[in-house]
């Protein structure tokens, strides 16, 4: 069964400390690995789709890359509002796409 | 555009008890989508559809019915509410998918629902 994995459960850090967060993924023919950030109380935002391993896409301070079987979302120095949940999901098949259990990210001032 | 609307955005209902969520999408978007969120669990797909007319199962439909009878609108079901249904019910859309690759999903604010 196909499985998106995201560590860890949840990061704290401090404001310009950078960071990577994980996600592995278990399908063999992906169809997009997908990177959301979700606010509390919010619906789950889009940020980057990547399709092939040694793609890499960059939003200010997020940088997101992708190998065989896993994905980094990389944040450079984070300010506090870079808190939020990150949640990874890859597309398993024409019409699914399934979710990892997220990372909370916390970023103290 | 409004993008994705959920309506309500709260409930509460009691064991028993039927309702309906409502999702619009206003980008002509062919797919749309169930997901329900609890704590620890993720997004956890309930239903689909793949163009107006047409529904199939995701990983967890049992207690839940929906319908798309017009591409703009897809509708969730429970026709009688169990305390295990309490969640974060969220819709999303997006394009069809080509032959190799998905689309990105964009996700309504959701609607939060308690059953007691």
């Amino acid at each position: 069964e196909d499985q998106v994995t995201q560590s860890p459960e949840a990061l704290r850090l401090q404001e310009g400390e950078s960071s990577s967060l994980n996600c592995s993924y278990t399908v063999s023919g992906l169809r997009g690995l997908f990177w959301y950030r979700q606010d509390p109380g919010k619906g789950p935002e889009f940020l980057f789709t990547l399709y092939s391993a040694g793609e890499e896409k960059e939003k200010e301070r997020l940088k997101a890359t992708l190998t065989k079987k896993e994905s980094f979302l990389h944040i450079t120095a984070p300010k506090p509002e870079d808190s939020a949940t990150y949640l990874c999901a890859e597309g398993s098949s024409a019409s699914k796409i399934i979710f990892g259990s997220g990372t909370r990210l916390s970023i103290r001032p | 555009n409004a993008g994705v609307t959920q309506t309500p955005k709260f409930r509460v209902l009691k064991t028993g008890q039927s309702m309906t969520l409502l999702c619009a999408q206003d980008m002509n978007h062919e797919y749309m989508y169930w997901y329900r969120q609890d704590p620890g669990m993720g997004l956890r797909l309930i239903h689909y559809s793949v163009g107006e007319g047409t529904t199939a199962k995701g990983e967890v439909p049992d207690g839940y019915n929906v319908s798309r009878l017009k591409k703009q609108n897809f509708l969730l079901g429970l026709e009688s509410a169990a305390p295990s249904q309490t969640s974060v019910y969220f819709c999303a859309s997006s394009y069809w998918s080509t032959g190799t690759y998905n689309s990105p999903l964009h996700f309504g604010n959701g609607t939060r629902l308690t059953v007691t």
